[in-house]
């Protein structure tokens, strides 16, 4: 099984700001298939970025995924209010796919 | 706009039984394999099953093997999971979920349901 281990593991940071997470991953991530969800209080996740660099549909081009093997990171340039909540990826190289622990970004 | 919307869970005593079902719409039901995620409150995400899209296969995770039971009609939209034998350890929020791409599986989730929360005590 592929462990996913996701830094920080919270975030304080203001509206406005750029936020870097980070996905390591225990081996290779075949293909790169690589998933970032938002998880906001309450709410169900939703998918933001697939295959590693993919916007999911209705995304904003503040999110941006990159990476490869075992090293990925999610980016948010201009951090908007409706962006704070706890941030997960997903492997899906190796089915069924594991998840992260998760980020917390919370407002400063 | 694609929307799935779940009903039942609640509290079930150790040993017994308990139906999730999950309503799609705004889709071509039968393109997707569907799935069942959980999440203890507070906790990370678990995969737990998928249907392929004609419902002919089905994959279970090794924890929920033997005790729960995916299915699908694709002729009323609808998910369902019925699980069995359940005990503490299956007490989370289920969430269904669309596959992310056509004739899948691939095991990332691109639409989710509202939750269903299952809480497992005596």
């Amino acid at each position: 099984e592929i462990v996913l281990t996701q830094s920080p593991g919270t975030l304080s940071l203001s509206p406005g700001e750029r936020a870097t997470l980070s996905c390591r991953a225990s081996q290779s991530v075949r293909s790169n298939y690589l998933a970032w969800y938002l998880q906001r209080p309450g709410q169900a996740p939703r998918l933001l970025i697939y295959g590693a660099a993919s916007r999911a549909a209705g995304i904003p081009d503040r999110f941006s995924g990159s990476g490869s093997g075992t090293d990925f990171t999610l980016t948010i340039s201009g951090l908007e209010p409706a962006d704070f909540g706890v941030y997960y990826c997903q492997q899906y190289g190796i089915s069924p796919g594991t998840f992260g622990q998760g980020t917390k970004l919370e407002i400063k | 706009e694609v929307f799935l919307m779940q009903s039942g869970g609640g509290v079930v005593q150790p040993g017994g039984s308990l139906r999730l079902s999950c309503g799609a719409s705004g889709f071509t039901f039968d393109d997707y394999a569907m799935h069942w995620v959980r999440q203890v409150p507070g906790k990370g995400l678990e995969w737990v099953s998928f249907v392929g899209g004609e419902g002919d296969r089905t994959y279970y995770a090794d924890s929920v093997k033997g005790r729960f039971t995916i299915s699908r009609d694709n002729g009323k939209n609808s998910l369902e999971l019925q699980m069995n034998s359940l005990t503490t350890e299956d007490s989370a929020l289920y969430f269904c979920a669309r596959d992310g791409l056509r004739w899948g599986p691939h095991y990332f989730f691109d639409h989710w349901g509202q939750g269903s929360l299952v809480t497992v005590s005596s």
